[in-house]
Order: structure tokens, then C-alpha cells, then sequence
């Protein structure tokens, strides 16, 4: 399967500012995802990063607050604006290769904390 | 939407013995149920994965069977061993049409006691 790098692996910022993560994929996909996983809780989606076009987000999640960038087949960011301690979590990309029903893989996450 | 719900959120066993994980889901129309396994400080790595249209599927210790006409499908970890404790999750896609949007059940924590 595809190796997915994400950076940084981990931050502590102040309330306020923004954070960009950076999700780098060894080899071409279709697909490239962005979940948020609160401490100690479950996956939820927060947008499907769309090659050449907007990201499309998930119920609860606004482009505002999560601007997406996917400017080619192997690379996709995700920015944490105006970070609040409820923004404290970790962020995951996940990968895959077609669009139906494919398996996706997890990079290892950026583990998000703010002050 | 899809809900999935998964039992037990916690499950501890000696070595050797069995692990059964399940989750229901609420959508028919979801047709594709991967599993997860997280380890600490790590990303979920898929373990194995079924889809609709096969009832059981196995891979050496590890095995999971789906009842699509209960909306249910387990993980079966056999002859468990130390390394693999972990945070196990199931999810579902394909339903809605969203034929890769994942819903996730809240995870079990397996602690598997040498």
C-alpha cells in the first residue's frame, strides 16, 4: 500500500493562529481524505480533498475554519484556522486508489494541541 | 446516515484465547466493512476488510463475517497474542450513495494479557 507522510507529527500552538499539515503520498491516488480524531474517541471526516477543485466537507465542517489545498495527485494540505482548545485532536490523512469502495490507508497522524 | 455502533468498547483476554468484536450498522445500503487497528501514537492500519457481496473472509489469525441481513458484522482475532493490543475500530461505506465516505464505530481497547 501506498506510504503516506504527514508533518508535523505534532504541535502545541497558541490559541488564535492557524496551522497548516501536510499530507505527501509515495505514488498517484485518486482520493485523499481528512479526519479528525478527538482524544480517546472515534474517526469523523471532515472533507474529501479534491484534485483541481474544491474540497467537498462533511456536515459540521465549514472551509473557513478547514481550508483544503490538493494541488496534484500525491499531495494534500489541511489548515486549522483560528485554533480554540476544541481544535485539540488529531489529524489524519487517508489515502485510496479508486473512488469505489477502495481501501483507504491512514497516514500516522499530526497530534494538534492548543494553549 | 449511516450509524455503527461496536461492542465491547473494552475487552481484555489471556493469550492465546479468542477476541470477538461487533458492530451492527443502520444503512443497507452500505456494502464495504474494513477494520482498523491502532496502536498508540500510530494511524489506524486497515487489517481486513469485507464487502457485501461475501459473507466471511480470512486472513491467518484474523477473520470477519458479515450478516447483511441482521446489519451486523465481527472481527475474529484467533490465538491472540501480546502485540496485538490495540484500539480496534469497524466502519461502513457505501451508504447514501457515498461510495467512500467511512463511518466509524467509537472503537474497542483489546489488551491481550501475556
Amino acid at each position: 500500500s501506498a506510504v503516506i507522510s504527514q508533518k508535523p507529527s505534532r504541535d502545541i500552538c497558541q490559541r488564535g493562529t492557524s496551522l497548516t499539515i501536510q499530507c505527501q503520498v509515495d505514488s498517484q491516488v485518486t482520493m485523499m481524505f481528512w479526519y479528525r480524531q478527538q482524544p480517546g474517541q472515534s474517526l469523523t471526516l471532515i472533507a474529501t480533498a479534491n484534485q483541481g477543485s474544491e474540497a467537498t466537507y462533511e456536515s459540521g465542517f465549514v472551509i473557513d475554519k478547514f481550508p483544503i489545498s490538493r494541488p496534484n495527485l500525491t499531495f494534500s494540505t489541511l489548515t486549522v484556522s483560528n485554533m480554540s482548545p476544541e481544535d485539540s485532536s488529531i489529524y489524519l490523512c487517508s489515502v485510496a486508489t479508486g473512488a469505489s469502495n477502495q481501501p483507504q490507508h491512514f497516514g500516522d497522524g499530526t497530534r494538534l494541541s492548543i494553549l | 446516515g449511516e450509524n455503527v455502533e461496536q461492542h465491547p468498547s473494552t475487552l481484555s483476554v489471556q493469550e492465546g484465547d479468542s477476541a470477538v468484536i461487533k458492530c451492527t450498522y443502520s444503512d443497507s445500503a452500505s456494502n464495504y466493512f474494513p477494520w482498523y487497528k491502532q496502536e498508540l501514537g500510530k494511524g489506524p492500519q486497515l487489517i481486513i476488510d469485507i464487502r457485501s457481496n461475501v459473507g466471511e473472509k480470512k486472513d491467518q489469525r484474523i477473520a470477519v463475517t458479515l450478516n447483511k441481513t441482521a446489519k451486523h458484522f465481527s472481527l475474529h482475532i484467533t490465538e491472540t497474542q501480546p502485540e496485538d493490543s490495540a484500539v480496534y475500530f469497524c466502519a461502513a461505506s457505501g451508504s447514501g450513495g457515498s461510495n467512500y465516505k467511512l463511518t466509524f464505530g467509537k472503537g474497542t481497547l483489546l489488551t491481550v494479557n501475556p
